[in-house]
């Protein structure tokens, strides 16, 4: 069975603190992802990686880095966290991309930050 | 860019009625997403449709491609309190390695 967990389902956190949100996934994936979302924004790519020690940039990636030392964990992480970083974040993997089409991804429960 | 829209943006419906929610996109779907978000969780994958008239079921839940794959609906028949949550649309984006995502339709099944 597909299986992606993210380390905290709450979290709350100060202004300018260092935040790390883990995820976890046991499929042998070589695709992670970090999204977060907002509402009336809908799901908003931060980084992406398609390997270990690899990473892209997705559509908002100011403010945030992502570390990936192993096949299996990717690591999302507030240098100095804000109030506007405020939000759901959902991690996600998938498989290799097929020639002419993607693999279906599947995600973690989410975590919800609060920065105070 | 290519992007998704959903609609309605929101629904509500009695219980046993059946619904339809739509996906269209700017440009032509390569590879098409459901997904089921409940309130405050992560998305749960229903299905995936890549080919032009594809229609796919699980449970009362039925997807379907247009011919001209550019627009996607999500039919429930006999809604059920259980069907409650967010479902969005998320499809390849035509330059590989990125989805994107529609922003999702809040659906409310009235017991």
């Amino acid at each position: 069975d597909v299986k992606v967990t993210q380390s905290s389902r709450y979290l709350v956190k100060r202004t300018g603190e260092k935040v790390f949100l883990e995820c976890v996934q046991d499929m042998d994936h070589e695709n992670m992802f970090w999204y977060r979302q907002d509402p009336g924004l809908g799901l908003r790519l931060i980084y992406f990686s398609y390997d270990v020690k690899m990473k892209e940039k997705g559509d908002i990636p100011e403010g945030y880095s992502v570390s990936r030392e192993k096949k299996e964990r990717f690591s999302l992480i507030l240098e100095s966290a804000s109030t506007n970083q405020t939000s759901m974040y959902l991690c996600a993997s998938s498989g290799p991309w097929l020639a002419g089409g993607g693999e279906t991804q599947y995600f973690g429960p989410g975590t919800r930050l609060l920065v105070l | 860019s290519q992007e998704l829209e959903q609609s309605p943006q929101s629904l509500i419906v009695q219980e046993g009625k059946n619904l339809t929610i739509n996906c269209t996109s700017s440009k032509t779907l390569y590879g098409l997403y459901w997904y089921k978000q409940k309130y405050g969780e992560g998305l749960i994958f229903l299905m995936m449709l890549q080919k032009g008239g594809e229609e796919k079921s699980h449970e009362k839940i039925t997807a379907k491609l247009d011919e001209k794959k550019q627009q996607s609906s999500l039919h429930i028949t006999a809604s059920q309190p259980s069907h409650a949550g967010i479902y969005l649309c998320g499809a390849d984006n035509t330059g590989g390695f990125k989805t994107i995502f529609g922003a999702g339709t809040r659906l409310f099944v009235k017991a």
